[in-house]
């Protein structure tokens, strides 16, 4: 059973600065990872999607690294803004039919 | 549509009675999943359909959950003799294939009061 764990549960940054996101998975067979933002009473909103022969995926201040023989993921946010406000999601989409989820990180980017 | 659409955004039932939730996936998308997000916590699978194999229910809480996905396209979940802890953000999310990722719906919010 694929298990998904996001660290820190919590971060509170001033803005400007550079942050990492962490995410572990216990099953390495996985199809993809998926960064997801949701914001509070929202649903989620797609970041990034890193396939299992990738290694990394960019978006404007956003980059996600893929090491899938260790079982991790970062989401890195540069120059952060208030606006990143938000919980960070990864979710890995293994062999079977399960998208798990991680329980989340959730970030404050004080002005 | 260009999105995943769920309705209604919000829904407010007595306990006991019945609730239907409705998701709208993506044209073509073969895949859809449920979810739901009680306050404060993580995301819970709910069930998992993939085109016309038989869906993956594993994650339905109990008999009073059931859900069906029509034609492979709309689907409703549904939710007999509703309990105070239903109460939550139930989630619909649809994907062309694996390796798409998933869309997401802004979810329906279920108070039972």
């Amino acid at each position: 059973k694929q298990e998904v764990t996001q660290i820190p549960a919590a971060l509170s940054v001033p803005e400007g600065e550079n942050l990492v996101l962490n995410c572990s998975f216990t099953d390495s067979a996985i199809y993809n990872l998926q960064w997801f933002r949701q914001d509070p009473g929202k649903g989620l909103t797609s970041l990034l999607l890193i396939q299992s022969s990738q290694r990394e995926q960019t978006s404007g201040r956003l980059n996600a690294s893929l090491d899938k023989s260790s079982g991790r993921s970062t989401l890195y946010i540069a120059a952060s803004q208030p606006g990143d406000s938000a919980t960070y999601l990864c979710a890995v989409n293994s062999s079977g039919s399960r998208l798990t989820f991680g329980e989340g990180t959730q970030l404050t980017v004080n002005p | 549509g260009a999105g995943v659409s769920q309705s209604p955004s919000n829904k407010v039932t007595e306990k006991g009675k019945d609730v239907e939730l409705r998701c709208d996936p993506i044209s073509g998308h073969t895949a859809l999943y449920w979810y739901r997000q009680s306050l404060g916590q993580g995301l819970e699978f709910l069930i998992y359909f993939q085109g016309n194999s038989a869906p993956d229910k594993s994650g339905l809480p109990s008999d009073r959950f059931s859900a069906e996905r029509t034609g492979g396209s709309v689907s409703t979940l549904t939710i007999q003799r509703t309990q105070q802890e239903d109460s939550a953000v139930y989630l619909c999310a649809s994907s062309a294939d694996r390796n798409y990722g998933y869309t997401f719906g802004s979810g329906t919010r279920l108070t039972v009061v």
